[in-house]
């Protein structure tokens, strides 16, 4: 199976600031990683797929870059409702795995 | 607009048995791969299940394979997760997701439907 690993776990944030996860697979995925934000009680959204394209109406502060082992997402400037924790997928191959998420939080 | 609705989720005894459903509309349903995925208390997300849009080849975790069984109606727009021998540690919150592309490029997700084993 793929591991799928997350840094950071948690980070506290302001509103304008840019932030930066990074995720990693245990072997290359090509470009075969997804993002996706959770808020408390809701289902996942997907925002990133295919490591760099962006999922449709999803807004453009969010952006994805990486291929084969190591990925990142971005937010370019942090917005209230952008508070939530976030995951990568690799849907390279099975069984799909997830990373553990990174919880943004408010400064 | 692509909905997914699950329902069956409960209080069930460890080793009972539940059926999960989960309602598509607004999608050329047989046209796509569908998942579960799930969510124990407080836990990230673990891949359950997967099927083709026709049904005729599935996929599943070590954790639920020969305990768990996934099927679809096509003809209902529905996804069904038959789980079996049900253990405390798979409690949690089961969502079915619809695959974009492949098996597991995930874009819709319903909204989950708990399940608790316990005594």
């Amino acid at each position: 199976d793929i591991q799928m690993t997350q840094s950071p776990s948690s980070l506290s944030a302001s509103v304008g600031d840019r932030v930066t996860i990074t995720c990693r697979a245990s072997q290359s995925i090509s470009s075969y990683l997804n993002w996706y934000q959770q808020k408390p009680g809701k289902a996942p959204k997907v925002l990133i797929y295919a490591a760099s394209s962006l999922q449709s109406g999803v807004p453009s502060r969010f952006s994805g870059s990486g291929s084969g082992t190591d990925f990142t997402l971005t937010i370019s400037s942090l917005q209230p409702e952008d508070f939530a924790t976030y995951y990568c997928q690799q849907s390279y191959s099975t069984p799909a795995t997830f990373g553990p998420g990174t919880k943004v939080d408010i400064k | 607009e692509v909905q997914l609705l699950e329902s069956g989720g409960g209080l069930v005894q460890p080793g009972g048995s539940l059926r999960l459903s989960c309602a598509a509309s607004g999608v050329t349903f047989n046209s796509y791969a569908m998942s579960w995925v799930r969510q124990a208390p407080g836990k990230g997300l673990e891949w359950v299940s997967a099927i083709s849009g026709s049904g005729d080849s599935t996929h599943y975790a070590d954790s639920v394979k020969g305990r768990f069984t996934i099927s679809r109606d096509n003809s209902k727009n529905t996804l069904y997760l038959q789980m079996n021998s049900l253990r405390a540690e798979d409690t949690a919150v089961y969502y079915c997701v619809k695959a974009q592309r492949g098996w597991y490029r995930f874009d819709y997700w319903g909204q989950g439907t708990l399940v608790t084993v316990s005594s």
